[in-house]
């Protein structure tokens, strides 16, 4: 099946400073990759889409500012988050779509990144 | 109304069990449901896909669709205590390539 890395799989960081995740299709391209925010006991919270060569596409009540995406190639896709906050504090997950055009369009999810700020 | 919703359980079966979990969805042009099962503080795992009406068997796992009623269920045969998870029903709902989560049912396996 398809596999979906992250990195890094944890970070602890302090509040006001920048963290980056990673997020990697290993054995297929991808032009589309989703990130998701998890809170203890919520469900998954679709943050952005992130689209290979254009800007991300932002759910409504993200900031686009303060949460930067860039898909620089085909299986890479990275989420910065800027002047972190306590309350940024959560799990942070990837997904990738394989390239294809019948359904079911299943996602791959990442193992996510456990993001504390302090 | 939620977009998809699901009993938050949790949901206690023996082992040995079938473990029904049920979920529906609003958008009547949905195309492709998903289930998703999650361990706690890991990212979901896809366990079955189905996009056509009936019943989609694989292994110990049973999806079953109705698009006329909107209701998606999966059954867990022969349930085990590695069972024990949230699962969650995801939908591909019309115009978006995301696909929308509903909230999860806790499953518990009991020895």
């Amino acid at each position: 099946g398809a596999v979906v890395s992250q990195h890094p799989s944890w970070v602890i960081c302090k509040s006001g400073t920048s963290v980056k995740i990673e997020c990697r299709s290993l054995d297929f391209q991808a032009t589309t990759m989703f990130w998701y925010r998890q809170f203890p006991k919520q469900s998954l919270m679709l943050m952005a889409t992130s689209n290979e060569g254009s800007k991300a596409t932002y759910e409504q009540g993200v900031e686009k500012d303060k949460f930067l995406i860039n898909h620089a190639s085909l299986t890479l896709s990275t989420l910065t988050v800027t002047s972190a906050h306590p309350e940024d504090s959560s799990f942070y997950i990837c997904s990738a779509t394989p390239p294809q055009v019948l359904l079911p369009y299943e996602q791959y999810f990442g193992p996510g990144t456990r993001l504390t700020v302090t | 109304q939620k977009e998809v919703e699901q009993n938050s359980g949790p949901l206690s079966v023996p082992e040995g069990a079938i473990a029904s979990l049920n979920c529906t969805y609003s958008d009547r042009g949905s195309q492709s449901f998903f289930w998703y099962r999650q361990y706690s503080g890991k990212s979901p795992e896809l366990i079955m896909f189905i996009y056509s009406n009936g019943d989609k068997e694989d292994g110990r796992f049973t999806a079953q669709l109705n698009k006329a009623s909107q209701y998606v269920s999966l059954l867990i045969r022969d349930s085990q205590p590695s069972d024990s998870a949230t699962y969650l029903c995801a939908v591909k709902a019309t115009g978006r390539r995301a696909l929308t989560f509903g909230s999860g049912t806790r499953l518990q396996v009991q020895p």
